[in-house]
């Protein structure tokens, strides 16, 4: 199993550019999510999903936007890059019934410029 | 909304040594508190969670302790190994997780 896959692992972007975060789990997982990862702040929600053609805000939506249309894939977009979005971005599955294990990919660092 | 809160951000300790991570919460309908562990590098994987219906939970070195009337629990890690030496991250919540500050753990041989 390959568990969570993100792509690209390193990206450089200018200012106002777009991009997505691919993010692609095969553990039939419902529930997928997108993190931010910045020192000293931890872990922040960015937006997350319980299934297929549903999904909701996090803590820090702002700026993100997030789709889902099939268990498999949750792509995260960047419409407009800010250097305030320079960060590592991490997806993470579960199961949906109730609170368990999040299940992490190996994260994306991205430097906006 | 749901706050967490951890200390220490660093912790040093010699090899063999105990280690003990706290943490504390504000929402008092939370009932899942799991412990990740993230290696240089990688994602957070989980080591240990606990649910609100019990006060404690080992798993060979590491156990995990809740005390959910002061809101508050924490990582305990027996006999450090240089291994162990890694960024903690305590969170609680079910669908929208809040994770604490992290951790660094450093383990000194």
């Amino acid at each position: 199993n390959a568990g969570v896959t993100q792509t690209p692992k390193f990206q450089v972007l200018k200012t106002g550019q777009s991009m997505t975060l691919q993010c692609a789990q095969d553990m039939n997982h419902e529930y997928m999510s997108w993190y931010r990862q910045d020192p000293g702040m931890g872990l922040r929600l960015i937006h997350y999903s319980v299934g297929a053609g549903i999904t909701d805000q996090g803590e820090v939506p702002n700026g993100y936007n997030v789709s889902r249309s099939t268990t498999e894939d949750f792509p995260l977009r960047l419409l407009s890059a800010a250097p305030s979005q320079t960060s590592v971005y991490f997806c993470a599955s579960s199961w949906t019934e109730g609170p368990g294990e999040l299940f992490f990919g190996e994260g994306s660092r991205l430097t906006v410029l | 909304g749901e706050n967490v809160e951890q200390h220490p951000s660093t912790l040093s300790v010699q090899e063999g040594d105990s280690a003990v991570i706290k943490c504390t919460y504000s929402d008092s309908a939370s009932n899942y508190f799991p412990w990740y562990k993230q290696e240089l590098g990688k994602g957070p994987q989980l080591i240990i969670d606990i649910r609100s219906n019990v006060g404690e939970k080992k798993d060979q070195r590491i156990a995990v302790t809740l005390n959910k009337t002061a809101k508050h629990f924490s990582l305990h890690i027996t006999e450090t190994q240089p291994e162990d030496s890694a960024v903690y991250f305590c969170a609680t919540g079910t669908y929208k997780y809040i994770f604490g500050t992290g951790t660094r753990l450093k383990v000194l041989a």
